[in-house]
């Protein structure tokens, strides 16, 4: 079974400095992908990074960076020099390798302190 | 852009009623998913759709029902309103490449806050 968690129903992190959220996920998939996702309070789901199975590299797109740890079966997200336009619902997903579904954690709610 | 539209952003119903919801993307996508979110729950899907005039039940199915008759378009149906149905629904579509990667990401309409009464 699919499965992903975040254990993190909120956070707080002070203007500028970096935070990390949680994400471990399950399946008996060799191949997959991992997605995070923004969801501001206006609740468009906004898309930031993706992680593949097989990428040898963790992902960077601008500040979000993903720390993967495929034998651990974690990828968490990684935002550097938080802004307060950060603060925002992130949703962790997984699409596995041979179906059109995605699964979703129960996200993790972060407000940035200015 | 992939654009996703739903047709309301918020809808008031009552109990009982019949209610429609409408999703159209415009970036020729294959799937499209209606999920229902709430508060702790994250999203939970209730279909999606792989191709026109096909369905499959997603984790909660029950009390919806779902209608593909054009790619562009995934209608969301609540045949008989009821209170626990109250929450924000979303609609989101994505295309399925060869081998995985960020194009096959979820790109995801506004959102629609129903409220039975």
């Amino acid at each position: 079974a699919q499965k992903i968690t975040q254990t993190q129903p909120g956070m707080f992190v002070q203007e500028k400095e970096a935070v990390t959220l949680d994400c471990t996920y399950d399946t008996s998939d060799p191949s997959y992908g991992l997605f995070w996702y923004k969801q501001p309070s206006s609740g468009e789901m906004i898309f930031l990074i993706y992680q593949g199975s097989y990428d040898q590299q963790n992902a960077t797109e601008g500040r979000y960076s993903l720390n993967f740890q495929k034998a651990r079966k974690s990828a968490n997200l990684v935002i550097s020099a938080s802004q307060l336009g950060d603060s925002a619902m992130y949703f962790c997903a997984m699409r596995g390798g041979t179906g059109n579904q995605f699964y979703f954690g129960t996200g993790t709610s972060l407000t940035v302190i200015p | 852009d992939v654009k996703v539209t739903q047709s309301s952003r918020y809808l008031v119903k009552r109990t009982g009623e019949k209610v429609f919801l409408e999703c159209v993307q415009d970036m020729d996508h294959e799937n499209m998913f209606w999920y229902r979110q709430d508060p702790g729950l994250g999203l939970r899907l209730i279909y999606f759709s792989y191709d026109v005039k096909m369905k499959e039940k997603g984790d909660i199915p029950e009390g919806y029902s779902v209608s593909r008759e054009k790619k562009e378009r995934f209608s969301l149906i609540l045949e008989s309103a009821s209170t626990n149905q109250t929450s924000m629904y979303l609609c989101a579509s994505s295309f399925i490449s060869g081998n995985q990667g960020p194009q096959d990401t979820q790109y995801f309409g506004p959102g629609t806050r129903l409220t039975v009464l």
